[in-house]
């Protein structure tokens, strides 16, 4: 069973740009969670999609970025016209269900896609 | 809200010593607890959990122990080796929000 897969692995945009993350959570599950890892810092929650919707954005910047999950295909996370201060880790997730039960709970991360803004 | 206060790091040790890093949480509920650890240019990897008071999660020689009384769970190790180096994270889940609560990490390196 192949974990989570994250492309591209490192990432290269000039500022102004745009940047295409992609996400193909595990078999099975169909919830994705997007974090963003600055430098030295620890992770912080962007969103949390399931199949073609959005149900929490609440850590997602209100501009520039967007992140989606379609019916088919991996889970994107856009981020358009970057900055410099946009370079960090971006980490996908993916879970089997919504876990409304916390004991039988897990999140399963992806290596991460390393974006840096030059 | 939730939150997660870990233990500043760097924390440096010789091969074979003990292991303590230190993690308090706030949270409204009930939450799970996790620690996952971080290789140098990897992804996040569970290292272990708990998901109820008193529960003691243990992988790979670490443990840590859901203390409700003192909202902590510290991560242990008996005797650390070179490969044990890696950014530790602590994190919580209530299941009323659904996403992990991170704290900063920890930074343990192991030198011979």
């Amino acid at each position: 069973n192949a974990g989570v897969m994250q492309n591209p692995r490192h990432l290269v945009r000039r500022r102004g740009q745009e940047a295409r993350l992609r996400c193909s959570p595990m078999k099975g599950h169909s919830h994705v969670y997007w974090y963003r890892q600055l430098p030295e810092e620890g992770l912080k929650f962007m969103v949390y999609l399931q199949k073609e919707n959005i149900i929490d954005e609440s850590g997602m910047p209100k501009e520039r970025f967007s992140a989606e999950f379609p019916k088919e295909g991996p889970s994107i996370l856009r981020i358009q016209q970057v900055v410099r201060g946009d370079s960090a880790a971006y980490f996908c997730a993916s879970s089997p269900t919504s876990g409304r039960s916390p004991s039988s709970y897990e999140q399963y991360f992806g290596p991460g896609t390393r974006l840096t803004v030059t | 809200g939730n939150s997660v206060t870990q233990m500043e790091g760097p924390v440096t040790l010789s091969e074979e010593a003990f292991l303590t890093i230190n993690c308090t949480y706030t949270a409204t509920g009930y939450p799970s607890l996790f620690w996952y650890v971080q290789y140098p240019g990897e992804g996040l990897q569970l290292l272990l959990k708990a998901t109820k008071a008193d529960d003691k999660g243990s992988n790979k020689g670490f443990e840590a122990t859901y203390r409700k009384e003192t909202t902590s769970f510290h991560l242990e190790k008996g005797s650390v080796q070179v490969s044990d180096s890696a950014v530790y994270f602590c994190a919580l889940y209530t299941g009323t929000a659904s996403k992990l609560t991170f704290g900063t990490g920890t930074r343990l390196q192991v030198t011979l």
